[in-house]
């Protein structure tokens, strides 16, 4: 049973438009939270992250909001480039000392000019 | 400054056969890990190791072998591969344990197992 789910495997938006990517979570001990934006034959690449102690953490164009009564994690990119087009990963951790992130499956994001 | 490097980028073994993916990063980072990645699925620890000479395993461990010699490198053996293990390997360092320090992952090993 997935403890982190990404419900919608692709998504597409226009050039300049909002990019909402959601993330849905199942254990309640999670307590940090990150975003990781892949290319193809590429690793993974971390994009930004937050802790349950906030509810909204902002890079840029990048901002990810938490709902922890609703286990439920979004990232909107505003405004959406081309660049944007990758696979996003949700990923969790209840784990203070260590990195053991559980991953969502990831959701892929086509940014259309 | 090369961050995270694996060798070999592809691989196709044959079951029962034995094989080391390669795993080393020049930053000086204490932690690292290999995760596998599969179709439909996030990726899934494997093994970690939090310094040199302290491994451990993660969600997936059986049938992969590591050792952490040095801060360097972090190798992965496959002590005898099974169809199963048909994956997208990647490794991945962070300055130290824990979640608010910055993974940096590698380009990943693609390992077909016939």
């Amino acid at each position: 049973d997935q403890q982190v789910k990404q419900n919608s495997p692709s998504l597409s938006v226009q050039e300049g438009r909002i990019s909402i990517l959601n993330c849905d979570y199942t254990n309640s001990m999670f307590d940090y939270f990150l975003w990781y934006k892949k290319y193809p034959a590429e690793g993974p690449t971390f994009l930004i992250s937050i802790s349950s102690i906030k509810d909204k953490n902002e890079d840029g164009r990048f901002t990810v909001f938490l709902n922890k009564s609703a286990k439920h994690l979004s990232l909107h990119i505003v405004p959406s480039q081309p660049g944007d087009s990758a696979v996003y990963f949700c990923a969790a951790s209840d784990d203070n000392y260590g990195q053991n992130f559980v991953f969502g499956p990831g959701t892929r994001l086509s940014v259309l000019p | 400054n090369a961050g995270v490097t694996q060798t070999p980028k592809f691989q196709v073994l044959k079951t029962g056969q034995s094989m080391t993916l390669q795993c080393a990063q020049d930053m000086n980072h204490e932690y690292m890990s290999w995760y596998r990645q599969d179709p439909g699925m996030g990726l899934r620890l494997i093994h970690y190791s939090v310094g040199a000479g302290i491994t451990d395993q993660g969600e997936v461990p059986n049938g992969y072998n590591v050792s952490r010699s040095t801060t360097e490198d972090f190798p992965l053996r496959l002590l005898s591969a099974a169809p199963s293990q048909t994956s997208v390997y990647f490794c991945a360092s962070s300055l130290r344990a824990g979640p608010s320090y910055e993974q940096y992952f590698g380009p990943g090993t693609r390992l077909t197992v016939t």
